[in-house]
């Protein structure tokens, strides 16, 4: 089955620096989401990318999917003590009728 | 619309002992699913569930069972519970669930199982 290796597994920033994390496979993916889950939380869906080379932005992050559909990466600009949290690249596809997730990494912000 | 809820929160149990968990979804999602999250695992998919039917199962033995209901509830078994059981456990509910289709995961706030 679809597996997606993510990276860095923890990222500790100052608040204002920029985050950024990967999400890598060695098949094409049909889809990739991004969920973030807070401490002591659950996983909160952020968005889904479907077509090569697409990008899409929400505010202070910008979500970007490969060409060859093998890598997906999110990218946080000047990041907040809100942007706490573990980010998860997650992957469906065929007719296995699962999400598959990354590991997630562990961002934290010191104020 | 009320978000998905998940049955207990928390919850203590021996092992050996077995434990029910609940989610009831979204109205109007048919498709559920759960996973497993662990510190050193991450989530790892137990099972979905769609009209009531499995329609795609994750690694994990047997005593890992579950079953949905006509109303889309669904619920999970753990039977002979061990130590590694302990985890939090999610619940996802979604339209029509994954597959070469595209939906949006809502989860529960999960169930945290300690097992002594």
């Amino acid at each position: 089955g679809q597996q997606v290796m993510q990276i860095p597994q923890y990222q500790h920033v100052q608040e204002g620096e920029d985050f950024t994390t990967y999400c890598n496979s060695s098949t094409t993916l049909s889809n990739i989401q991004w969920y973030k889950q807070r401490p002591g939380g659950h996983p909160v869906f952020l968005i889904q990318l479907v077509k090569s080379g697409e990008v899409k932005k929400q505010k202070r992050l910008t979500f970007q999917f490969g060409e060859a559909k093998k890598n997906s990466s999110l990218h946080i600009t000047a990041t907040q003590t809100t942007d706490v949290g573990t980010y998860f690249c997650a992957c469906s596809g065929g007719s296995n009728y699962k999400l598959t997730f990354g590991k997630g990494t562990l961002l934290t912000v010191n104020p | 619309k009320a978000g998905v809820t998940q049955t207990p929160r928390y919850l203590i149990k021996t092992r050996g002992q077995q434990v029910t968990l609940s989610c009831s979804p979204i109205s109007g999602h048919r498709s559920v699913s759960w996973y497993q999250q662990t510190p050193g695992q991450g989530l790892q998919f137990l099972f979905e569930y769609f009209s009531e039917t499995q329609r795609n199962k994750g690694n994990f033995p047997g005593r890992f069972s579950g079953r949905q209901f006509s109303n889309s509830r669904s619920e999970m078994n753990v039977s002979t519970l061990e130590l590694g059981d302990s985890a939090l456990y999610l619940c996802a509910s979604s339209l029509v669930g994954w597959g070469r289709g595209l939906t949006e995961a809502f989860f529960g706030q999960g169930t945290r199982l300690t097992v002594v």
